[in-house]
């Protein structure tokens, strides 16, 4: 079954302890993203990928970062996350960039407290 | 700078039609999606335009004009399963850049 898969999905932790929310596709799609969720604002993308080693920021990268080393894996890392990083986030696939439908996970809710 | 706009709310009753308008000025443009997204879950891909006019897809039609920056998803017979909200979104380049999404409540 094709499918985009994040863990984890629920995530609870303090101010300035790393975390890492992974993601990984079964679809050998080249592009993948990452975007957060908050109520009134739509979703923001966070990252993007074009394929292996290659990322770009998106519109609210501030705060995070990503790495692309396999073609399935896209992991968004959060070095010292902070309270305003509470958010729903979603990673997501597509088989090129922005003119493709995009495959979406089933999202990570993190909480900073 | 980079906007999409569409309502915040609409509601609409079982069989009928209802339409969520989507306006953009956006620096790139590929084309237009549309995501349903119920309550809790990920967005689902509906539908994408890039050239003018209409494509249907079953209950669900989307339109574009790109020199007026505009589009509209068009839902008929509507059901209570179309309860969810509907994400207007823009491909330009490697970018996609979302509405704040429609939230649609069908009632009966």
């Amino acid at each position: 079954e094709a499918q985009v898969t994040q863990n984890p999905r629920y995530l609870i932790t303090v101010t300035g302890k790393k975390l890492t929310v992974t993601c990984s596709q079964n679809m050998n799609h080249e592009y993948m993203s990452w975007y957060r969720q908050d109520p009134g604002l739509g979703l923001r993308q966070i990252y993007y990928s074009m394929n292996v080693e290659v990322t770009d920021k998106g519109d609210v990268p501030e705060g995070y970062k990503v790495s692309r080393k396999e073609k399935r894996n896209f992991p968004l890392i959060l070095e010292s996350p902070s309270p305003n990083q509470t958010s729903l986030y979603f990673c997501a696939s597509s088989s090129t960039g922005g003119n493709q439908p995009q495959h979406f996970g089933d999202g990570t809710r993190l909480s900073i407290l | 700078g980079q906007n999409i706009d569409q309502p915040t709310e609409m509601t609409a009753t079982e069989g009928a039609i209802v339409q969520i308008n989507c306006t953009y000025q956006t620096s790139g443009f590929n084309g237009l999606f549309w995501y349903q997204q119920h309550a809790g879950e990920a967005p689902t891909f509906l539908s994408y335009n890039v050239l003018d006019g209409l494509e249907e897809k079953g209950r669900f039609s989307s339109f574009l004009s790109r020199s007026k920056g505009y589009s509209y998803l068009l839902l008929k017979e509507l059901q209570m399963k179309d309860s969810a909200s509907y994400l207007c979104a823009v491909g330009g380049g490697f970018k996609t850049i979302f509405g704040a999404g429609t939230r649609l409540f069908v009632k009966a």
